[in-house]
């Protein structure tokens, strides 16, 4: 159990278009989801929280114009990158947090490549 | 600032034996403690979560946790070479949901 999907794996997109990312919890409703972003040899970053029926809440620094999340169901969130540049080229990640307790689980990640 | 620290590594210890990891925690409220493995390329696993002072086992992996010292370490028994990874440690507080990530310890586990 508790198996969290993202989708796409990877992708590569030219500067200044959009990129839609997919973070689904597939065995179990999660009213919370998260969004990291990692760059190589870094560690985690959480850019935003996102609460199912609500606005998410982001991290200091964080643009949310510029990211844009939406957790419409139990069971969705999803980032969407917006006029991406090459400087927002890492690995995206999400995880879902378990309900009734703190444990979260997260996706296999997504990796942005912008040209 | 509500720090998780970590020792970086690498940690290198031989195949078969005992790999100990660290962690301290500045948030006295600190209340849900995780480990979790993150492969080279990969998203983090979780390993254990442990939420009341003692040790908790599970295979392999023993979580301990010491909230007076404000300290959680994993002894991983029995170290194999696919045990190589980094190893993240996240704490929770009271203040909602979301977890504060030390940077890692490296592990390398050699045959």
């Amino acid at each position: 159990g508790a198996v969290v999907s993202q989708h796409p794996s990877w992708v590569i997109c030219k500067s200044g278009t959009s990129v839609k990312i997919e973070c689904r919890s597939l065995d179990f409703q999660a009213t919370t989801m998260f969004w990291y972003r990692q760059f190589p040899k870094q560690s985690l970053m959480l850019m935003a929280t996102s609460n199912e029926g609500s606005k998410a809440t982001y991290e200091q620094g964080v643009e949310k114009d510029k990211f844009l999340i939406n957790h419409a169901s139990l069971t969705l969130s999803t980032l969407t990158v917006t006029s991406a540049h090459p400087e927002d080229s890492s690995f995206y990640i999400c995880s879902a947090r378990y309900p009734g307790g703190g444990e979260q689980y997260f996706g296999p990640g997504t990796r942005l490549t912008v040209t | 600032q509500k720090e998780v620290e970590q020792n970086s590594g690498p940690l290198s210890v031989p195949e078969g034996a005992i790999a100990s990891l660290n962690c301290t925690y500045s948030d006295r409220g600190s209340q849900s403690f995780f480990w979790y493995r993150q492969y080279s390329g990969k998203s983090p696993e979780l390993i254990m979560s442990i939420y009341s002072n003692g040790d908790k086992e599970d295979g392999r992996f023993t979580a301990q946790l010491n909230k007076a010292s404000q300290y959680v370490s994993l002894l991983i028994r029995d170290s194999q070479p696919s045990d190589s990874a980094t190893y993240l440690c996240a704490v929770r507080d009271n203040s909602g949901y979301a977890l504060n990530f030390g940077k890692g310890t490296s592990l390398l586990v050699t045959p």
